[in-house]
């Protein structure tokens, strides 16, 4: 069975780097039949895309976080990892990952982590 | 930017009743349409993909349809279990660009 699990700090101060790491196991990252993503969820309010990798390591980012996001793939760890500089009190957030097989949406998702900004 | 618009933003229902909700997209996303259901303190769960397929899994009482910018996802007889929050996700066709809608919350009247 599928496992993705997110990992990281639960606590990021203002205009520092919030990074994560998702750790999948029960499958291989490298696969070509599947995309890798990050999709977050402020407290009480509806879901964003943030970006996605492929195993090659191309990626895809949401626009609007573009500028800020950097996603990566470690298929040696069988993981992908999550950075976003220069946060601040609107980027606290459920951070999922997930994963895309090409041709469908998200299906298999992670737990979730809380990342809260604040000093 | 494609915007999604999920209408109503709250259903009020009783279990055995159909729910139908809709989303809306700003401009032609063809079929690319998902639906998710999310329940408090769970991910999201797919439960449509291409604006019509169940995913694995996924009762026959969930059907979705539409093309374009309108569709629909209808719950023919709502169970308990089925009382949560539902998001609509678009895909671009390249480069593969998400966005979600603001989700419709079905409780329980």
């Amino acid at each position: 069975q599928l496992q993705l699990q997110e990992s990281g700090p639960g606590l990021v101060k203002p205009s520092e780097t919030l990074s994560l790491t998702c750790t999948v196991s029960g499958g291989s990252i490298s696969s070509s039949s599947y995309y890798w993503g990050w999709i977050r969820q402020p407290p009480g309010k509806g879901l964003e895309w943030i970006g996605s990798i492929y195993y090659s390591g191309s990626t895809y980012y949401n626009p609007s976080l573009k500028s800020r996001v950097t996603i990566s793939v470690d298929t040696s760890k069988n993981q992908f990892s999550l950075k976003l500089s220069s946060v601040t009190a609107a980027d606290t957030a459920v951070y999922y990952c997930a994963r895309r097989p090409v041709t469908t949406p998200f299906d298999y998702w992670g737990q979730g982590t809380l990342v809260t900004v604040s000093s | 930017e494609i915007v999604l618009t999920q209408s109503p933003a709250t259903l009020s229902l009783s279990p055995g009743e159909r729910a139908t909700l809709s989303c809306r997209a700003s401009q032609s996303v063809s079929s690319y349409l998902a639906w998710y259901q999310q329940k408090p303190g769970q991910a999201p769960r797919l439960l449509i993909y291409d604006a019509s397929n169940r995913a694995t899994g996924i009762p026959a009482r969930f059907s979705g349809s539409g093309s374009g910018t309108d569709f629909t996802l209808t719950i023919s007889s709502l169970e308990p279990e089925d009382f949560a929050v539902y998001y609509c996700q678009q895909r671009s066709n390249w480069p593969p660009v998400f966005t979600f809608g603001p989700g419709t919350k079905v409780d329980i009247k």
